[in-house]
């Protein structure tokens, strides 16, 4: 399953809404992660089942959709939330990744 | 949870390459384990998986044949043996946590991940 991202690069500014788009070439159902990754650090878990956001994740994020079409919206972006945003599919083997989007600062 | 790589560097095309996966802070054979590459252009790239238990593996086509992955409870470690290599397995190589015994359909995700070790493969 082919999982591809829109944009490649964001920019935005402090306080902005934000919204990343992940498409799956085939219906997922809502077997969908989405991930965060700063410099030198590995992936962080943010959402599970499209739109569970994992414990301990700001409510600035959420996570939408189902089928084949996702969304990632951060409300309100923080510095600490420039990074790169990846979605990944679960619902078949092989697992697969979006090719990742750069939120940066404006 | 702490998951820390070790191992990466550079190594001549066709040579191998032994990456270890050190895991603390859960309880390590309860949990499959996986290994994810990130290159520049090919984003994240997951490439292989074993159940907790250490009997059941996967790996993504690119690397069967060429890569195995193993485990040792006992001393709460995943290792990577990697042969064959070839330019386009340059990359950085991260251990990540599975949120079950088994990573199987609609459950394999990565809840933990190490900071990675580089990889470079060049003559």
């Amino acid at each position: 399953i082919q999982m591809t991202q829109s944009p490649s690069t964001l920019s935005a500014s402090v306080g902005d809404r934000v919204t990343i788009t992940c498409r799956a070439s085939q219906n997922i159902n809502i077997w969908l992660a989405w991930y965060q990754q700063k410099p030198g650090k590995g992936p962080k878990l943010l959402i599970s089942l499209a739109s569970t956001l994992e414990s301990g994740v700001s409510s600035r994020f959420s996570g939408g959709g189902s089928g084949t079409d996702f969304s990632l919206t951060i409300s309100g972006l923080q510095p600490d939330d420039f990074a790169t945003y990846y979605c990944q599919q679960y619902k078949n083997y092989p697992w697969t990744f979006g090719q990742g989007t750069t939120v940066e600062i404006k | 949870v702490q998951l820390l790589e070790s191992g990466g560097g550079l190594v001549q095309p066709g040579g191998s390459l032994r990456l270890s996966c050190t895991a603390s802070g859960f309880t390590f054979s309860d949990y499959a384990m996986n290994w994810v590459r990130r290159t520049p252009g090919k984003g994240l790239e997951w490439i292989s998986g074993i159940s907790g238990s250490g009997g059941t593996t996967y790996d993504a086509d690119s690397v069967k044949g060429r890569f195995t992955i193993s485990r040792v409870n006992s001393k709460n470690t995943l290792f990577l043996q990697m042969n064959g290599l070839t330019a386009e397995d340059t990359a950085v190589y991260y251990c990540a946590k599975g949120q079950q015994v088994y990573c199987t359909t609609t459950s394999c995700l990565f809840d933990s991940w190490g900071q990675g070790t580089l990889v470079t493969v060049s003559s």
